[in-house]
């Protein structure tokens, strides 16, 4: 059972420089997030879908872009990444009115560092 | 505004004690719902339970149980008999119907079971 899958796993990016971080699900579920964890802080939302072709935008949005042109991938993009965006990153998913059971199915993570 | 605090940064314990995590959480609503996930060393985030604000009675899972008070604002969560598999970190979350893509997180409580 794949359930939500991230890559990379791990990538080192100079100031700068741009990346995707990929995001794929294969439970059929409409809503899909973007979050990231920094050390002590917990976990804060950068962008979410509630469906294909609908994003908005989280807690912590700046720095990040975000599509979704299928139901199954929700594409991260950092442009000119900075060192404040080193984090773990992690890409969860959960059915129509997922919080109200709870049930966020997450990634992974994909430990990002910008040097 | 709504805030969850885990003021306990790391506790270590010897296999076979008791112990409880504190979720201490702020918000303006009177519907909410609270939520605790485990993220192991490997990383994923699993959900463990959710508690709706209406709903105080405590649960028991095993050996986990959940105190709701809101007389206090907590969400504290026991394991009962710990063992070394339990070792992770957890997170307390909360969110509102009014905004339910906004998860907020506290910055969780690394727990430790030694053998």
């Amino acid at each position: 059972n794949a359930g939500v899958t991230q890559t990379p796993k791990f990538r080192i990016l100079k100031i700068g420089q741009s990346m995707t971080l990929q995001c794929t699900q294969d439970m059929n579920h409409n809503y899909m997030y973007w979050y990231r964890q920094d050390p002590g802080m917990g976990l804060k939302l950068i962008y979410y879908s509630v469906g294909a072709g609908i994003t908005d935008k989280g807690e912590v949005p700046n720095g990040y872009n975000v599509s979704r042109s299928t139901t199954e991938d929700f594409p991260l993009r950092l442009e000119l990444a900075a060192p404040s965006q080193t984090s773990v990153y992690f890409c969860a998913s959960s059915s129509a009115q997922g919080f109200t059971t709870g049930e966020l199915f997450f990634g992974e993570g994909s430990r990002l560092t910008v040097l | 505004a709504q805030k969850v605090t885990q003021a306990q940064t790391e506790i270590s314990v010897v296999e076979k004690e008791d112990v409880t995590l504190d979720c201490v959480y702020e918000t303006r609503d009177t519907t909410y719902y609270l939520f605790w996930y485990k993220q192991p060393p490997s990383g994923e985030l699993v959900f463990l339970i959710r508690r709706n604000s209406f709903d105080e009675q405590n649960e028991i899972s095993g050996r986990y149980s959940w105190n709701f008070q809101k007389s206090t604002s907590s969400f504290n969560f026991t394991i009962t008999a710990s063992q070394v598999v339990d070792s992770a970190v957890y997170f307390c979350a909360l969110t509102q119907p009014v905004n339910n893509n906004d998860m907020r997180f506290g910055a969780g409580t690394r727990l430790t079971v030694k053998p």
